[in-house]
């Protein structure tokens, strides 16, 4: 079982719609950090969380310590916001202090 | 600079040919990260570096890669002897060392090998 689960895996949706991204995590976590990737391969932090709740534009991220989870939330998507956008987390486990475990990503393709 | 700045954005070279690939991190960011994404796939580990510890070299897939940094500050991944296999996207990033800090990312060096 990976570390770091995310669903859908792809997704496709409309102009305006509101779209949410799920992340699972199974290890204990420091923060948890939300990534944006462009078809040119570029990877932009939208946000890390270590618990609560973030807005940032459009954009929503929320996490749930508790229950190991954490969503993703774009209002009235658009078009540019077609990317992958990958969950990440943080924290100590292991030998390897400060190392990040990716999920696979989800694919997001909105169409006009 | 302003962000984590990779060079070169994109390398093709021949199967056999060493390569090196560059990360200039944030200024002041002492934990630094390389990561490669092969096609179809997630990000994968490959080696973390936090100030003057011993890198954590864990994820390097062979001893065909190897990693330095130096003065804490750039840090080279070279590749001898490419292979096929090699072609993927990497990936730099770096943070302050403190737990649970944000990581930035670099735009990544696109490497195929032909």
């Amino acid at each position: 079982k990976n570390e770091v689960e995310q669903s859908p895996q792809n997704l496709t949706a409309q102009e305006g719609e509101f779209i949410t991204i799920n992340c699972s995590y199974s290890v204990g976590i420091s923060a948890l950090h939300w990534l944006q990737q462009h078809p040119g391969g570029g990877i932009v932090s939208l946000f890390m969380l270590s618990s609560g709740k973030k807005k940032h534009g459009r954009l929503i991220a929320t996490i749930n310590i508790q229950e190991k989870h954490s969503s993703l939330h774009i209002t009235a998507s658009h078009p540019r916001d077609s990317a992958v956008y990958i969950c990440a987390v943080s924290g100590l486990y292991g030998g390897s202090q400060g190392n990040l475990i990716f999920g696979k990503g989800t694919k997001l393709s909105v169409k006009p | 600079g302003a962000g984590v700045s990779q060079s070169p954005s994109n390398k093709v070279t021949e199967k056999g040919k060493d390569v090196e690939l560059r990360c200039d991190p944030i200024s002041g960011h002492t934990a630094l990260y390389w990561y490669r994404q092969s096609l179809g796939q997630g990000l994968e580990f490959l080696i973390y570096f936090q100030g003057n510890s011993a890198p954590d070299k864990s994820g390097l897939p062979s001893d065909r890669f190897s990693a330095e940094r130096t003065g804490g500050s750039v840090s080279t991944l070279t590749i001898q002897r490419t292979q096929q296999e090699d072609s993927a996207v990497y990936l730099c990033a770096s943070s302050f060392y403190r737990v649970g800090t944000e990581a930035f990312f670099g735009q990544g060096t696109r490497l195929t090998v032909v």
